[in-house]
């Protein structure tokens, strides 16, 4: 199965410690975005890259988080110095069209 | 992007036919309607989309009337594996308005 996948599923950390995820999205699309989920709530919008080229970001987005797709592939969004309300599952989808996006399993942080 | 309605909950037993409406009185004339379907510690999977009329896919169909203002997702026949969290978006696809918002989505539980 070539679906999309998130690396670490589960990361647990102290606030005030910076945590990086990973998304490695299907490989003939173009487009990579990234959510974040709390728990009874739809998924938010936080970023998303058309290839490299990131072309939207959320208010959510503060300045301690930032994602990148260096070479249009995979992804990374690393949250520095965290605090325990980024606890969350953080999801990543990916879309070759306007369509349908497929989502990957997700990682969930908790910040201690 | 128009803003979605939906039931926060619905219960239904094996073997019936699960309809959820999802209003949407904003929407504009290029806004697609896409539904979700999230099970938990799962990312969201696409079901079906649609813009006017009906729609059917090996899954699901969505119902749409005219004006466009509310639609139904239809799911025939439910079984206890359908019990997930459906989400109900609009959003303008063909002009690359890739952000899409969720709502609080439907909790729909199936019982034996």
């Amino acid at each position: 199965d070539t679906g999309v996948s998130q690396n670490p599923r589960h990361k647990i950390t102290k606030r005030g410690q910076n945590v990086t995820f990973r998304c490695d999205p299907i490989s003939e699309h173009n487009r990579l975005y990234w959510y974040r989920q709390t728990l009874g709530q739809g998924p938010e919008f936080l970023t998303y890259f058309q290839n490299e080229a990131q072309l939207e970001k959320s208010r959510l987005l503060s300045d301690r988080f930032s994602a990148e797709r260096p070479k249009g592939s995979f992804s990374t969004l690393e949250i520095q110095r965290t605090e325990q309300g980024d606890s969350a599952m953080y999801l990543c989808a990916s879309s070759r069209d306007q369509v349908e996006q497929y989502f990957g399993p997700g990682t969930r942080l908790t910040v201690t | 992007l128009a803003k979605t309605t939906q039931p926060i909950s619905m219960d239904s037993y094996e073997g019936q036919e699960v309809n959820i409406t999802c209003s949407h009185n904003n929407i504009a004339t290029n806004d697609y309607i896409t539904w979700y379907q999230q099970f938990p510690s799962q990312g969201p999977r696409f079901i079906i989309q649609g813009y006017k009329t009906k729609v059917t896919n090996e899954v699901a169909s969505l119902f749409i009337p005219a004006d466009r203002k509310s639609s139904t997702l239809s799911l025939p026949r439910v079984s206890l594996s359908d019990t997930a969290v459906y989400y109900c978006l609009v959003g303008d696809v063909e002009n690359r308005d890739d952000k899409i918002i969720f709502g609080k989505g439907t909790r729909l539980h199936i019982l034996p």
